[in-house]
């Protein structure tokens, strides 16, 4: 079956504009991760959704960074006022049920770049 | 709060050479502990995982992982590399208190030589 797709697979932008980031889970799979990889760095947490609701926010560095996934399927990952900082590749996880022990699927990543 | 340290951001072996991928943890529970690879242009792939039970954990493509919490550690290996396993190699940790998500190292790209 498919695996997490990702859309779009790069986006360059200029600071200050406004980005939007899809995630296209395994079906069925009731979690969902977004995670942000950093040159030289391992993924980096944002935040994980239980089925329609943010579980856990904790990771999202700012209040420009804010995500939805309103029918508990695709998520997406938006961020306001984009900074150069923000460039990075922005991975998708999924998961069949969300707890410590459940393999997490990867997608392939959004690659971002904020001119 | 939890922590993973991946000793040496680059290993260089030859083909057919023993694969040791060094990851030391910390975490004040029980941990959950994980080993992803990262093809180019590819997502992030479970290789193995350690959750509860036998110390010693098999994963695909031969490698394996023990899990020593005497020493705060679950090192990564295989005996034999192959210049397929050429790629970047993370370890991660989740533990009940900190919820599901992965906390992980900054990982170790591995190369092999002919």
């Amino acid at each position: 079956g498919a695996g997490v797709s990702q859309t779009p697979s790069n986006k360059v932008t200029e600071k200050g504009k406004y980005v939007e980031l899809r995630c296209d889970p395994i079906s069925g799979h009731t979690a969902l991760y977004w995670y942000r990889q950093s040159l030289g760095q391992g993924p980096e947490f944002l935040i994980y959704f239980q089925g329609t609701g943010a579980a856990d926010d904790s990771g999202l560095p700012n209040d420009r960074f804010f995500a939805v996934r309103p029918e508990g399927s695709v998520s997406t990952l938006k961020i306001q006022r984009t900074e150069r900082g923000d460039s990075a590749v922005y991975l998708c996880a999924s998961s069949f049920l969300g707890d410590q022990v459940s393999e997490q699927f990867f997608g392939p990543g959004t690659r971002l770049t904020v001119l | 709060a939890q922590s993973v340290t991946q000793l040496g951001s680059h290993v260089s072996v030859s083909e057919g050479a023993l694969v040791l991928l060094r990851c030391n943890y910390s975490s004040s529970v029980p941990p959950y502990l994980f080993w992803y690879v990262q093809y180019p242009n590819q997502g992030l792939q479970l290789l193995l995982k350690y959750t509860t039970g036998a110390t010693l954990v098999k994963g695909i493509n031969g490698f394996e992982a023990e899990f020593k919490k005497s020493e705060t550690s679950f090192h990564l290996t295989k005996p034999s590399a192959h210049m397929s396993d050429a790629a970047e190699y993370f370890c991660a940790v989740s533990d009940i208190q900190a919820g599901t998500a992965l906390i992980f190292g900054k990982g170790t790209t591995l190369s092999v030589s002919s």
